[in-house]
This record gives C-alpha cells, sequence and structure tokens, in this order.
C-alpha cells in the first residue's frame, strides 16, 4: 500500500520566492496534518485537516503561510514571500481519525536562501 | 512547564545493554500516548502505543504514570539498529491532535 506521498523531497529558493509544498494522503485517511521539524524548536504542528475542513491553523506562524485540502486526496502548504528562518523540514502526516496513530510522509527539506 | 518533556541525550550504550528513557507530560486530560521511532534524515515512524496496564513487543517495554503524568520507554538486549531519536507522544487533550516531544537520542556501539 502507498504511503503518505510528499513533493518534492527537497526545495532550495531565494528570500522572497513562492514555494509550494504538496502532500498526497494514505487513502481513507480522514486527517491530515502539516508539521514543521527544526533542531531548536523538534515537531511543531502547523495546521491539520478533517474530512477536507481546516480545524486548527493555530500553528501555522504567519500570514505568509497558508494550505489547502481541496479534495480527501491532495493537500498543499504555501510559503510566500518564503524568509531563511523558514528552512525546515515540513513533513505531512494523516490518520484515520485524529487523535489516532500518524503515518508520516518522507518530508520536504526545505533551504530558503 | 513544557507540554512535552524529553531528556534530549545522547544515551550512549554497548550493545546488549537495557537503556530506558522517560518522557513527562503536563496536560492531565490527555487520554493517548504513544512511542515513535525517528532515524537520522528520515520521517518518524510509530514504534507502539502506550496503553494504562502497560505493554510490550519484543524487546520493548512501554508503561504510563497517570498519577505521575510520566512514561518510559524501556528497552532490552540493544541491538545497533536501535540507534535513533526516540519521540514520545501525547494528544493534547481528549481525543485531539498529538504533540510530540522533541526526542531523546540513543546511540548503541559494537
Amino acid at each position: 500500500d502507498a504511503g503518505v506521498i510528499q513533493s518534492p523531497r527537497h526545495e532550495v529558493t531565494e528570500m522572497g520566492q513562492e514555494v509550494t509544498l504538496r502532500c498526497k494522503p494514505i487513502s481513507g485517511h480522514n486527517s491530515l496534518f502539516w508539521y514543521r521539524q527544526t533542531m531548536m524548536r523538534g515537531l511543531e504542528l502547523l495546521i491539520y485537516f478533517n474530512n477536507n475542513v481546516p480545524i486548527d491553523d493555530s500553528g501555522m506562524p504567519e500570514d505568509r503561510f497558508s494550505a489547502k485540502m481541496p479534495n480527501a486526496s491532495f493537500s498543499t502548504l504555501k510559503i510566500q514571500p518564503s524568509e531563511p528562518r523558514d528552512s525546515a523540514v515540513y513533513f505531512c502526516a494523516s490518520s484515520p481519525q485524529v487523535g489516532e496513530k500518524l503515518f508520516f510522509g518522507s518530508g520536504t527539506q526545505l533551504s530558503v536562501l | 512547564r513544557k507540554e512535552v518533556e524529553q531528556d534530549p541525550g545522547p544515551f550512549n550504550v554497548p550493545e546488549g545493554a537495557t537503556v530506558a528513557f522517560n518522557c513527562t507530560y503536563s496536560n492531565s486530560a490527555s487520554q493517548s500516548f504513544f512511542w515513535y521511532r525517528q532515524d537520522c534524515r528520515k520521517e518518524p515512524k510509530l514504534l507502539m502505543s502506550v496503553y494504562s496496564s502497560g505493554n510490550e513487543d519484543g524487546r520493548f517495554t512501554a508503561q504510563l504514570n497517570r498519577a505521575s503524568q510520566y512514561i518510559s520507554l524501556l528497552i532490552r538486549d540493544s541491538k545497533l539498529s536501535d540507534s535513533a531519536t526516540y519521540l514520545c507522544v501525547v494528544t493534547n487533550s481528549g481525543y485531539s491532535t498529538l504533540t510530540f516531544g522533541k526526542g531523546t537520542m540513543l546511540l548503541v556501539s559494537p
């Protein structure tokens, strides 16, 4: 079975550019999560969706970050404009329901120069 | 107090040793608890859920102490392949989203 699929695996961009990260959750999972991981802060929840509806976006750092889930099989996380402090690994994860175990994608390593 | 706290380590142990990690959590209403494992430059993967009565999976034993609000993970007969970061995970409240600790690094040497 296919797990959570993220793209791209690596993204290098310049400050001020728009970055779009993509995620395909496991089929049949109702909840999707975007996390960011850095050495200093560990894994931080940015936003999560339940049945394609954003439930809690309180972890989104600021208005430069936005996320969408137009259907059950696709989600995007967009940063516009990007800044060097956004450099991190961004993970997408899905679960059958909120509160259940998470299945993570391989992550996107983002470097903003 | 941080929501989920772990000793970052690293814990350096020889093969065959027994090692234990603890994790404390601040929200007494938390209901679900997990241990995840994360290898270098990889995604976190579920190691095991933690049940109130304690549970064992091969060389791994997880325990929950609700009164003191901590979770433990015991690894017996450590293998080189156990080298990784172990993340303690707790639901925020009830059956809500999962909060991750920063992890404890384990290094098993020959």
